[in-house]
């Protein structure tokens, strides 16, 4: 099962910052979060990812709270473009120290003209 | 690098038939995942390799599903044989095994059963 919840959607309107939230509450210590988006039915694409420190890079930035315990993703200028659905994610390690990534049912988010 | 690659995109056949899904990794990438994604369900990971070899394959729906990575530039995802409830998107997604790195999907397979 998926280690974070989101809220099921969002509306942000044409070029204002679009502000997604994540709950990860169970979050360990080494665990990254990591936030993917899937515009239609293409495969999900990266966006960002973070330990502890807030990140960003020419996508988004992204905002891990002092605990871990919730982030929230940062598009600044939001385009039309930007409508998918986006995914947090807990990447979780697993035997052999690899790590998978577990999809939950992410945040819908429409980007309004 | 191309990035992921994924063939056929598209995939219809019968009930009953076998189907296999192809799938190239980024290269130098040694971890290989394979999921499903339904309305219903939403993206679930079947299976995934590290280094060639499955490493956990508790996501496969049942026998008639079975994945091979023979080497480090191929894995194949095989239905036989297939049921309409097989129907699906089929995305395979590479990383390197280590922490603090970003997984890469390919644009995936469509699959549907009649």
């Amino acid at each position: 099962d998926a280690k974070t919840t989101q809220p099921p959607s969002m509306d942000c309107a044409e070029g204002r910052a679009a502000n997604l939230p994540c709950n990860h509450s169970t979050i360990s210590g080494n665990e990254y979060v990591y936030w993917y988006r899937q515009i239609h039915s293409q495969g999900p694409q990266y966006i960002i990812h973070g330990l502890k420190n807030n990140e960003t890079n020419e996508m988004a930035s992204l905002i891990i709270t002092e605990d871990r315990k919730s982030s929230t993703l940062i598009l600044p200028h939001a385009t039309l473009r930007d409508t998918a659905v986006y995914y947090c994610i807990v990447r979780e390690v697993t035997q052999g120290g690899s790590e998978k990534l577990v999809f939950g049912k992410g945040t819908k988010l429409t980007v309004n003209p | 690098d191309a990035g992921v690659i994924q063939s056929p995109r598209h995939e219809v056949t019968e009930m009953g038939q076998e189907v296999t899904l192809r799938c190239k990794p980024i290269s130098g990438h040694n971890s290989l995942f394979w999921y499903r994604q339904t309305m219903m369900r939403g993206l679930e990971l079947l299976i995934y390799f590290n280094n060639n070899v499955p490493i956990d394959d508790s996501g496969m729906p049942e026998d008639r599903f079975s994945a091979k990575m023979p080497n480090a530039s191929f894995s194949t995802l095989k239905i036989q044989p297939s049921e309409p409830r097989d129907s699906a998107v089929y995305f395979c997604a590479s990383s390197f095994n280590r922490p603090n790195t970003e997984a890469f999907f390919g644009q995936g397979t469509r699959l549907t059963v009649v």
